[in-house]
């Protein structure tokens, strides 16, 4: 069974400060796709970006990034320039035929 | 439509009640998904259809809880004799290709279940 761990419930970074939230994940699937989902205070959920398993290059959406270690089956994701808008929980999420979230990581940016 | 759309946005019953929610996706998009969420926690799976089909419902968490999309479009999460304990978000999503999670998901507003 896939599984899915955010060890950081809550984070805080400074406005225009770098942030780095960590996921990892277990699976018996070769081939699978991993997320980081945005839930900002609306609770709509927004896909931030995506990484294919079989892709060895990291995923970059703007001020997004990831650091996709396959061997460690870790998946971290980087915001860069935080800004107030960044304020969310965030979802790592597993997928092959399925998603699975995890518990989330509440992210604070301070002004 | 638009965007997923989901009713009841609220729904406050009795426990031992039955309650229907429904989920009317993206026009023409091929997989749905149920999750529930708890406040503060992360979406769980619940069931998901391609078309009309059930994939796969392991999620359920028991046999009061059962879920159809018969025309492969709408779809309705049906929970019996409910309890206090199935109090939560129930978030519906889609996908435009089978299977889904290849792809992004896209999520209803959810409706909150209360049981008394």
């Amino acid at each position: 069974a896939q599984t899915v761990t955010q060890s950081q419930p809550e984070m805080s970074v400074q406005e225009a400060e770098t942030v780095t939230l960590s996921c990892t994940y277990d699976t018996s699937e070769s081939n699978y796709y991993l997320f980081w989902y945005k839930q900002p205070p609306s609770r709509q959920m927004i896909l931030v970006i995506r990484q294919e398993a079989y892709k060895q290059q990291n995923a970059t959406e703007n001020r997004f990034s990831v650091n996709f270690q396959k061997a460690a089956k870790s998946f971290s994701l980087k915001i860069s320039d935080s800004q107030l808008g960044d304020t969310a929980m965030y979802f790592c999420v597993h997928g092959s035929y399925k998603l699975i979230f995890g518990s989330g990581t509440r992210l604070l940016v301070r002004p | 439509g638009a965007g997923v759309s989901q009713s009841p946005r609220y729904k406050v019953t009795k426990r031992g009640q039955d309650v229907a929610l429904r989920c009317d996706p993206i026009s023409g998009h091929v997989s749905l998904y149920w999750y529930r969420q708890a406040l503060g926690q992360g979406p769980e799976f619940l069931t998901y259809f391609n078309y009309e089909a059930q994939q796969d419902k392991s999620g359920l968490p028991n046999d009061r809880f059962s879920a159809e999309r018969p025309e492969g479009s709408i779809s309705t999460l049906t929970i019996q004799r409910t309890e206090q304990r199935d109090s939560a978000m129930y978030r519906c999503a889609s996908s435009l290709e089978a299977g889904g999670a290849t792809g992004e998901l896209f999520f209803g507003e959810g409706s909150r279940l209360t049981v008394l």
